[in-house]
């Protein structure tokens, strides 16, 4: 099994700076990795697919980057609604493992 | 407008059964491959089950194999989860999710969720 390993667990931040999230695989994913935002009683929601794509309505200030086995989330600069956890996944191997988090909580 | 919606989650004993369902509409639901996400209270996203679009494949967890069992009405639009032997362990809202791509031979991200149901195991 794949393991993905989010880092930092929690990432305290003000509105307008900029956010660096790492989702690391324990073996090569190739670029099928995903991330995901979810905010508190809802649904994830798709930011980025094959590492590097943005999903359809997510805002340009939300990017993904990477392949293999280190990759990155960054968002540019930070809006209230912002604020949530993010999880990576990948589909490379059955089975299709997420990270365990990253919370993103206001300073 | 793409829209998932969930029902049949409910409270149920240990070693107990429980269907649950994902009505689809919006887009056409033989096209996508589709996965059932669950999430226990407090924790993190787990993968449980994907089908392919056809219903040719179907790869599990290994903690739900053997005990769940995804399957799909093409003519209804809609997904299911059988579950059977439930435990403790499979409390959780569980959520439906779509591919990404349609027609895809493997899984793919999941780009369309449920609001999700929940399912209790307790004596």
């Amino acid at each position: 099994e794949i393991v993905l390993t989010q880092s930092p667990a929690t990432l305290s931040l003000s509105p307008g700076e900029r956010a660096t999230l790492s989702c690391r695989a324990s073996q090569s994913v190739s670029s099928y990795l995903a991330w995901y935002q979810q905010k508190p009683g809802q649904a994830p929601r798709l930011l980025i697919y094959d590492a590097s794509n943005r999903a359809t309505g997510i805002p340009a200030r939300f990017s993904g980057s990477g392949s293999g086995t280190d990759f990155t989330l960054t968002i540019s600069s930070l809006e209230p609604e912002d604020f949530a956890v993010f999880y990576c996944q990948q589909r490379s191997n059955w089975p299709y493992t997420f990270g365990q988090g990253t919370k993103l909580e206001i300073k | 407008q793409v829209q998932l919606v969930e029902s049949g989650g409910g409270v149920v004993q240990p070693g107990g059964s429980l269907r649950l369902s994902c009505a689809a509409s919006g887009l056409t639901f033989s096209r996508y491959g589709m996965h059932w996400v669950r999430q226990a209270p407090g924790k993190g996203l787990e993968w449980v089950t994907f089908i392919r679009y056809d219903g040719s494949n179907k790869d599990y967890a290994d903690s739900v194999k053997g005990r769940f069992t995804i399957s799909r009405d093409n003519s209804k639009n809609t997904l299911y989860l059988q579950m059977n032997s439930l435990r403790a362990e499979d409390t959780a809202v569980y959520y439906c999710a779509k591919d990404l791509r349609d027609s895809g031979r493997y899984p793919d991200a999941f780009d369309i969720w449920g609001q999700g149901t929940m399912v209790t195991v307790s004596s």
